[in-house]
């Protein structure tokens, strides 16, 4: 079946400075989405993305669209504590229209 | 808009007994449910697909006797855990996608803590 691995798995970085993670898939995707998950709570998308190349921003978050459909990016500028969580990419699976493979995750922490 | 809720947040229940988990999309009508489970630090994985008055689609290795899924209004699923077992202790969450967005479009429930003793 379709695998997204994503990297690093944590990352512990200070208030203010700049994230960057990343997703890759075995196969092709013509969607990405990025998750949010706070401890506790249900996954919140924070960016979608429809086609390769896209470059789309939401606030602090930037997200990209691999150009050979396999990989997709997710930066976050000038971390704040509220970023801490765990950031997930997901993509439909082929064939069926909203089933989802969500991707192994990225664990956030931000100290001050 | 586009809120889903969970009934109940958490539950405890002893081995063999059987839990009900509700979905609700308050503000919009889901054509589509789907229900994930997620265990500690790990990713969420798709359990099931709902469609409202039809039987649900089970994924590989998940055990449809023991996961029963209902889907009888436009605005309600629930999954209901038979004869549970420390092991089904988990994560539960449901997302619903309205239809008239994107289809990939899905919108989270808070989840359900399911701790079987």
């Amino acid at each position: 079946g379709q695998q997204l691995n994503q990297s690093p798995q944590s990352m512990f970085i200070q208030e203010g400075e700049d994230v960057s993670m990343n997703c890759t898939s075995s196969s092709i995707f013509n969607t990405w989405l990025w998750y949010k998950q706070d401890p506790g709570e249900g996954p919140v998308l924070l960016i979608a993305l429809y086609k390769a190349g896209e470059l789309t921003s939401n606030g602090r978050l930037t997200a990209q669209f691999g150009i050979t459909r396999k990989d997709s990016f997710l930066n976050i500028s000038a971390s704040i504590p509220s970023d801490v969580g765990i950031y997930f990419c997901a993509g439909p699976g082929s064939g069926t229209a909203s089933k989802l493979t969500f991707g192994t995750g990225t664990r956030l922490q931000v100290t001050l | 808009g586009a809120v889903v809720s969970q009934h109940p947040s958490r539950v405890i229940c002893k081995s063999g007994t059987s839990v009900k988990i509700e979905c609700r999309s308050l503000d919009f009508q889901a054509t589509t449910m789907f229900w994930y489970r997620q265990f500690p630090k790990q990713s969420l994985m798709l359990m099931a697909t709902s469609n409202e008055g039809s039987k649900a689609t089970y994924e590989q290795g998940v055990e449809k006797d023991k996961f029963l899924i209902n889907h009888a209004s436009l605005t309600l699923s629930t999954l209901t855990v038979t004869s549970a077992h420390p092991e089904d202790s988990s994560f539960y969450i449901c997302s619903a996608t309205p239809g008239q967005v994107p289809t990939d479009t899905q919108y989270f429930g808070p989840g359900t803590r399911l701790t079987v003793l």
